[in-house]
């Protein structure tokens, strides 16, 4: 499976945005990427995926460089309750399955 | 709609003791799964299922079994505990396959065995 590094952890201030960095060098044609995130004590929750082009939702932004070795969750305005473990992850289909492969994430903390 | 559920929340369990952890869900999704996380680490997957009446075996699927009768519903057994088992077990669900769809996770069941 495809590998992903993140920061281990990073930190930013409430009510501004926040770039959280993924690096996959190993990155297929048909690998997605996915992001989840995990707050403390819950089941970890989508974020948004992507596979080529920038993606928007109402949680984030993802930016994906044009080579897709690598790519940046933005967050806009961080809140407190955005302070969580974020999950990059690359799917890769296998037939008409594919498996999430999590890494150790980036713990991000937001400071009031 | 519950969205996914997960029974019982905590259980602590005796080396050798058996149990069997019940995932379920309203949103008629093809696609279940069973994660474990350790302390401090990302999730593992340990089986999944891809169809009422499937299963497959994830990165760690060795101590467990699972069954899937139902649609709505993925269990989780653990026929005889270890301490290694000693995790919080998440279970999830997706539409069809998860390359595209998103999974959505239930809340987690704490298993500690002594």
């Amino acid at each position: 499976d495809a590998k992903t590094t993140q920061p281990n952890s990073m930190e930013s201030n409430e009510e501004e945005p926040v770039h959280l960095p993924c690096n996959h060098s190993t990155i297929s044609g048909t690998d997605y990427i996915h992001w989840y995130r995990q707050l403390p004590s819950q089941g970890p929750e989508y974020v948004i995926h992507g596979l080529t082009s920038n993606v928007n939702n109402r949680m984030a932004s993802l930016a994906i460089a044009e080579d897709r070795k690598s790519s940046t969750l933005i967050l806009h305005r961080a809140t407190l309750r955005d302070a969580a473990v974020y999950y990059c992850i690359l799917l890769r289909r296998d037939g008409n399955t594919g498996k999430l492969i999590f890494g150790q994430g980036t713990t991000l903390q937001v400071k009031p | 709609n519950a969205g996914v559920t997960q029974t019982p929340k905590f259980r602590v369990l005796k080396t050798g003791q058996s149990m069997t952890l019940l995932c379920a869900q309203d949103m008629n999704h093809e696609y279940m799964y069973w994660y474990r996380q350790d302390p401090g680490m990302g999730l593992r997957l340990i089986h999944y299922s891809v169809g009422e009446g499937t299963t497959a075996k994830g990165e760690v699927p060795d101590g467990y079994n699972v069954s899937r009768l139902k649609k709505q519903n993925f269990l989780l057994g653990l026929e005889s505990a270890a301490p290694s088992q000693t995790s919080v077990y998440f279970c999830a669900s997706s539409y069809l396959g998860p390359y595209s769809y998103e999974q959505y996770f239930g809340p987690g069941t704490r298993l500690t065995v002594t």
